[in-house]
């Protein structure tokens, strides 16, 4: 089965760290890729998206992600994290083969002022 | 607006209870989904229609069933079947970017 790996459960900075959240894919052709985030109490919402062409993705918020074919990654950043980036951020991945979406478990940022 | 909405936002049962879970859109997408989302597993998909009157079942479908009679909305009820149906339940719409409801958490005592 096709699934998505998020490789931290919990991330802890102080503000002005950088971040990077680590997401790997099984193969399976072509994708779509996505950051989601989930500030607490508040629904999903997206961050950042990849479908084709530059495959450095800016978001919002300052988060940006690189997706790198090769190692199956879409791995996220920011170069300098505020306390307002507290959520939880989930990668997911569409495979155009069988139109399947996948979630990763999730990892929760914790940004100490 | 348009958007997603599920309602209500808190739902309590009790065992043995069959409860339904509405899940509203406006954005004119013909696909839908149920996730349930558990801390520490991520969102795990439950079934999800392309179309209206048409569904399928996802990875975790078991105790759970849908229907999509309208195109605008796809009602999910946890059945007395599911073993463990306290979760937090999100429904989604769209087939190459999905968009997200608030979620609905449902407690079950």
């Amino acid at each position: 089965a096709q699934s998505v790996s998020q490789h931290n459960h919990h991330v802890i900075l102080s503000e002005a760290a950088s971040l990077e959240l680590g997401c790997n894919y099984s193969y399976g052709g072509t994708v779509n890729l996505f950051w989601y985030v989930q500030y607490p109490g508040q629904h999903l919402q997206l961050l950042l998206k990849y479908f084709s062409g530059d495959p450095l993705v800016k978001g919002i918020k300052g988060f940006e992600a690189e997706f790198i074919k090769s190692k199956f990654s879409f791995n996220l950043r920011k170069p300098s994290v505020q306390w307002s980036d507290t959520a939880e951020y989930f990668c997911a991945v569409i495979w155009y083969n069988n139109n399947d979406m996948r979630f990763g478990a999730g990892t929760r940022l914790t940004v100490k002022p | 607006d348009g958007g997603i909405t599920q309602s209500p936002k808190y739902l309590f049962r009790k065992e043995g209870q069959n409860v339904t879970l509405s899940c509203e859109q406006n954005l004119n997408h013909d696909a839908m989904y149920w996730y349930r989302q558990d801390p520490g597993q991520g969102l795990r998909l439950i079934y999800y229609s392309q179309i209206v009157n048409d569904f399928q079942k996802g990875d975790i479908a078991e105790g759970y069933s849908v229907s999509r009679e309208k195109k605008e909305s796809f009602p999910l009820t946890v059945t007395s079947a599911q073993k463990n149906p306290t979760a937090f339940y999100l429904c989604a719409s769209g087939t190459y970017e999905q968009y997200f409801g608030p979620g609905t958490r449902l407690t079950v005592t």
